[in-house]
């Protein structure tokens, strides 16, 4: 169990739709960052929150935001639902004095769009 | 672009053999380099890294090895057991990048252990 918490654990929804994502950091951990894993693919990075703040952006479409709040919690809001969306979403925290960066991630979402 | 390529989806090694596990990568700014293990419904787990200053590092039965000249490193396995079995990951981050400490993946190996 690596302390970091995701819900809900599995999400079936059709294509239009919008959906929230929910992360419980590791207690202590203020970076979180989410990833995408499609089918067959490796992690995609989305985008990072420091401590409430967005720190680094990746791959993430327009469609999709997340948000970070005062209780370190971060919540990932995907809109507007397509097939190709289906995926695993994982979420990650890594503590805030770290001599290199390794991330614990928690057991992930996944996201089916029918 | 893929900036981390593992080549071999799948890599089958019978139990108490050793299990080499390859990993390449195009972006000469990384300089962490780490091992992550994946089962089936869970997320990856972090296994092992090495830093750019090194070109070994060791844990147990898992030994990392860094050739920087060849933007490639391998993890190695030994011996295998059969709860070795699952995905495993490398990934690499560039840490003079601060601010932006995300770790770009690779596509996974399946390491089965045959026993």
């Amino acid at each position: 169990d690596s302390g970091v918490t995701q819900t809900p654990k599995h999400l079936i929804t059709a294509t239009g739709q919008r959906v929230t994502l929910r992360c419980s950091p590791r207690s202590g951990d203020l970076s979180v960052y989410w990833y995408q894993q499609s089918l067959d693919q490796g992690l995609q990075f989305l985008i990072q929150y420091y401590n409430g703040e967005e720190r680094a952006k990746g791959n993430i479409l327009e469609r999709f935001s997340a948000q970070q709040f005062p209780d370190l919690h971060s919540e990932l809001n995907l809109s507007s639902l397509e097939l190709g969306d289906s995926a695993l979403y994982f979420c990650a925290s890594s503590p805030p004095r770290r001599e290199l960066n390794e991330q614990f991630f928690g057991p992930g979402t996944r996201l089916t769009v029918l | 672009d893929q900036q981390v390529k593992q080549n071999s989806p799948s890599l089958s090694v019978q139990e108490g053999r050793i299990s080499i596990l390859n990993c390449d990568y195009t972006n000469s700014m990384f300089d962490y380099f780490l091992w992550y293990k994946k089962y089936p419904a869970e997320g990856p787990t972090f296994l092992i890294s090495i830093s750019s200053i090194k070109d070994k590092n060791e844990d147990g039965r898992f030994t990392v090895f860094l050739n920087k000249s060849a933007k490639h490193l391998s993890l190695h396995i030994v011996p295998s057991q059969p709860g070795d079995s699952a995905v495993y990951f490398c990934a690499a981050s560039d840490e003079s990048n601060f601010g932006n400490e995300k770790l770009t993946f690779g596509t996974g190996t399946r390491l089965t252990i045959i026993p």
